[in-house]
């Protein structure tokens, strides 16, 4: 496709439950980051991938949250075990390599948790 | 490692006054600079970006930004708001060194009443 595609638009899950949450890319771009954006806040980031390098965790808030990637393909976002506190809208975005080249996100998944 | 600092969470301003949106960032190397913008119930899209040469940037719907090294500021202004402008802007950074992540602040509300 032209975009990012992320898959479901929309999730409702008991709490509790395992959720998984799926990001196209861009075809060729080798970066692919996943941000978690809740109700009237900020962006904020969760996992980096850049190409085959290790990705960056460093913004997972828990070990109930896990990503892959395979390559420069498809990335899943799995969190274990939802809380409420997880319901926010998850965003993904690519990008080609590089520092100055611009992301193009997705439309995020909104996910409630009930 | 970098950050972004997005000192105004919310900014009303009336239909064509002036507005300037603040972003501050902290880096040891140089730095690209960015703003995207969140309309409602839409994904990010890129506004505009600062990669090198003139330290002014424009858009095509009015907006500009300039990269002030000495302030490490990238401050957003337009000289007349319209009621389209209202929307949800973030400052972003990334270097060209180690991960090259895009790193974001948490996002100014531009509120733009008539």
């Amino acid at each position: 496709g032209a975009g990012v595609s992320q898959s479901p638009s929309n999730k409702v899950t008991e709490k509790g439950k395992d959720v998984e949450l799926r990001c196209d890319p861009i075809s060729g771009h080798t970066a692919l980051y996943w941000y978690r954006q809740r109700l009237g806040q900020g962006l904020e980031f969760l996992i980096y991938f850049q190409g085959n390098s290790a990705p960056d965790k460093s913004g997972l808030p828990s070990d109930r949250f896990s990503a892959e990637r395979t390559g420069e393909s498809v990335s899943t976002l799995t969190i274990q075990r939802t809380q409420q506190e997880d319901s926010a809208v998850y965003l993904c975005a690519s990008s080609t390599s590089g520092a100055r080249t611009e992301a193009f996100f997705g439309q995020g998944t909104r996910l409630t948790v009930v | 490692a970098q950050s972004v600092t997005q000192l105004d969470s919310q900014v009303p301003v009336f239909e064509e006054a002036p507005v300037e949106l603040r972003c501050n960032y902290s880096s040891s190397v140089s730095v690209y600079l960015f703003w995207y913008v969140q309309y409602p119930n839409q994904g990010l899209q890129l506004l505009l970006k600062y990669l090198s040469g003139s330290t002014l940037v424009e858009s095509i719907n009015g907006f500009e930004a300039e990269f002030n090294k000495s302030q490490t500021s990238f401050h957003l202004r337009k000289p007349s708001v319209h009621i389209s402008d209202t929307a949800e802007y973030f400052c972003a950074v990334s270097v060209d060194t180690g991960f090259q992540k895009l790193v974001f602040g948490t996002g100014t509300r531009l509120l733009v009443s008539p």
